[in-house]
């Protein structure tokens, strides 16, 4: 049973334009929610993350939003620029073990 | 500092046989997980080590198992290999486990023919 879910495989921005990566969860137990973005042949790196006990964090050009009793996050990049093309994971931690979405792929266009 | 280190990188082998993956973490971390990841399923936890002992387990078969040395590097094996085992394995080290950040390496790409 998938717990954390991206329910877009892809997603096109023009560059210079607001990406919105959305996710969902359904167990209200998560303490933290994160962000990794993929480049093809290497490893997820961490993007942002954000306790379950706030709402919203802001890194840079990256923002997470966390509305808990909607069991949704989201993800904005502002602006979006073609090296932010990738594939972007969400991901939700349970104590030590992680769970992650199946992945959406952005294609920033210049 | 270095960053996690898996090798080999890709690995070609045929149903029936057994594999042997190897994980380096970042110096000082005394945490690794192990993910799988296929097309359509994202990364779906196998296992996690600290300080030697699997402190957590996955929804995988018996196939599946790990091992966690003292110098905090990890092997994960699978046996008897199935097709639908062809996929990218990655790892991930953290200092303890319970910090939000894992630090991923490149995967090691299993072909199963």
């Amino acid at each position: 049973d998938q717990q954390v879910k991206q329910n877009s495989p892809s997603l096109s921005v023009q560059e210079g334009r607001i990406s919105i990566l959305n996710c969902d969860y359904t167990n209200s137990m998560f303490d933290y929610f994160l962000w990794y973005k993929k480049y093809p042949a290497e490893g997820p790196t961490f993007l942002i993350s954000i306790s379950s006990i706030k709402d919203k964090n802001e890194d840079g050009r990256f923002t997470v939003f966390l509305n808990k009793s909607a069991k949704h996050l989201s993800l904005h990049i502002v602006p979006s620029q073609p090296g932010d093309s990738a594939v972007y994971f969400c991901a939700a931690s349970l104590g030590n073990q992680f769970y992650f979405g199946t992945g959406t792929s952005l294609t920033v266009i210049p | 500092k270095a960053g996690v280190t898996q090798t080999p990188r890709y690995l070609i082998k045929t149903r029936g046989q057994q594999v042997t993956l190897s994980c380096s973490p970042i110096s000082g971390h005394r945490s690794v997980s192990w993910y799988q990841q296929t097309p359509g399923q994202g990364l779906q936890f196998l296992f996690e080590y600290f300080s030697e002992t699997q402190r957590n387990k996955g929804n995988f078969p018996g196939r599946f198992s790990g091992r966690q040395f003292s110098n905090s590097r990890s092997e994960m094996n699978v046996s008897t290999l199935e097709l639908g085992d062809s996929a990218l394995y990655l790892c991930a080290s953290s200092l303890t486990g319970t910090q939000v950040t894992q630090y991923f390496g490149p995967g090691t790409r299993l072909l199963v023919l």
